[in-house]
């Protein structure tokens, strides 16, 4: 099992770009979840998926989008780049109310 | 809404030392998860613990013991006998039952000197 993986691992973006983070899993889970990571701060619920075709809004959503056409995979959208969506992104997955698990993390950079 | 505070943001002991990371949380909800993860410097997150809000029993696992206590909202760690090798950011975490909502404290740093 590969677990989680994202790509890419690193990426620097010039703001109004655009771009996706990719996410997926083998572990046939149905939830899903994408976390930004900034320091002093914690993690902080971005977008969250129940299961293929199902996604809802998390703690700060505005400035991603995200689908679920597939239990797998689970890719994060950045409409047009903004230098304050510079962090580290997590995915997670995990089955209901289980702990989830995270990828290894993607450090963007918005210049 | 949800809350965690991790009120250290950094401790430093000395190995062999003992050390408790705090932990207290806000919910409205009677049913959630409470969980600790630890990030050590090669920056991944590595799950430490699950404890569901029925079950008040504190949990140990080698060196490290967890003190759930409802009343007081709090959800502490322990480290007996730290080791370099604990050095790393620990989270505290909160979610419903479903895990739709989950919210992790700040994080606090532990050095471990030898």
């Amino acid at each position: 099992n590969a677990g989680v993986t994202q790509t890419p691992k690193f990426q620097v973006l010039k703001t109004g770009q655009s771009m996706t983070l990719q996410c997926a899993q083998d572990m046939n889970h149905e939830y899903m979840s994408w976390y930004r990571q900034d320091p002093g701060m914690g993690l902080r619920l971005i977008h969250y998926s129940v299961g293929a075709g199902i996604t809802d809004q998390g703690e700060v959503p505005n400035g991603y989008n995200v689908s679920r056409s597939t239990t797998e995979d689970f890719p994060l959208r950045l409409l047009s780049a903004a230098p304050s969506q510079t962090s580290v992104y997590f995915c997670a997955s995990s089955y209901s109310g289980s702990e989830q698990f995270f990828g290894p993390g993607t450090r963007l950079t918005v210049l | 809404a949800q809350k965690v505070t991790q009120a250290q943001t950094e401790i430093s002991v000395v190995e062999k030392e003992d050390v408790t990371l705090d932990c207290v949380y806000e919910t409205r909800d009677t049913t959630y998860y409470l969980f600790w993860y630890k990030q050590p410097p090669s920056g991944e997150l590595v799950f430490l613990i699950r404890r569901n809000s029925f079950d008040e029993q504190n949990e140990i696992s080698g060196r490290y013991s967890w003190n759930f206590q409802k009343s007081t909202s709090s959800f502490n760690f322990t480290i007996t006998a730290s080791q370099v090798v604990d050095s790393a950011v620990y989270f505290c975490a909160l979610s419903d039952f479903n895990n739709n909502d989950m919210r992790f404290g700040a994080g606090t740093r532990l050095t471990v000197k030898p």
